[in-house]
């Protein structure tokens, strides 16, 4: 149990284009997930928690028009990444975190983002 | 403050020895969690032991151990007879109030045959 799903698994775009990344929990209901950003060979860094039916409350440093993220229901957020540039380009991690579960947080497997 | 500190950024080994990685804390708060991950090539993160801050006993699972000493705010793993499978990279990590993960810069360890 406690399977968490990132689609797609990797993308690569334009500069200028916006993304979208969904993170599912596909046998639990998760009332908060949590976006991570990971460069390569450097560690995981949160960007955002976001709550079931709640604004995200977005980390310092992490621009709130440039990564919406929605959690419209309670198996399902999703990241976008607005004008991405080439900047932007990085592993991206969701998490999710149930009330059967509230010590611990399941990992979706990432998303690869290259913008070129 | 809450920090990680992964001291170790790459470790190699020779597959059968043994290899600890370490990790210490801070923390101000009294009620913690430590978290041990590892990453391997592909990327996904395989949760591998929670330990929270009121049990300071070690565990043993399987070729693994973790060494939890509050005196020292440390939480090192140790992997016994390491195999080539092992090579990823591992991540401690802290969380104060189950919402924020603070995670270590990790440990890339190589286990070569």
């Amino acid at each position: 149990g406690a399977v968490v799903s990132q689609h797609p698994s990797w993308v690569i775009c334009k500069s200028g284009t916006s993304v979208k990344i969904e993170c599912r929990s596909l046998d639990f209901q998760a009332t908060t997930m949590f976006w991570y950003r990971q460069f390569p060979k450097q560690s995981l860094m949160l960007m955002a928690t976001s709550n079931e039916g709640s604004k995200a409350t977005y980390e310092q440093g992490v621009e709130k028009d440039k990564f919406l993220i929605n959690h419209a229901s309670l198996t399902l957020s999703t990241l976008t990444v607005t004008s991405a540039h080439p900047e932007d380009s990085s592993f991206y991690i969701c998490s999710a975190r149930g009330d059967s579960f509230v010590d611990e947080q399941f990992f979706g497997p990432g998303t690869r983002l290259t913008v070129l | 403050a809450q920090k990680v500190t992964q001291a170790q950024t790459e470790i190699s080994v020779v597959e059968k020895e043994d290899v600890t990685l370490d990790c210490v804390y801070e923390t101000r708060d009294t009620t913690y969690y430590l978290f041990w991950y590892k990453q391997p090539p592909s990327g996904e993160l395989v949760f591998l032991i929670r330990r929270n801050s009121f049990d300071e006993q070690n565990e043993i699972s399987g070729r693994y151990s973790w060494n939890f000493q509050k005196s020292t705010s440390s939480f090192n793993f140790t992997i016994t007879a390491s195999q080539v499978v092992d090579s990823a990279v591992y991540f401690c990590a802290l969380s104060e109030d189950t919402d924020k993960l603070i995670f270590g810069t990790g440990t890339r360890l190589q286990v070569f045959p």
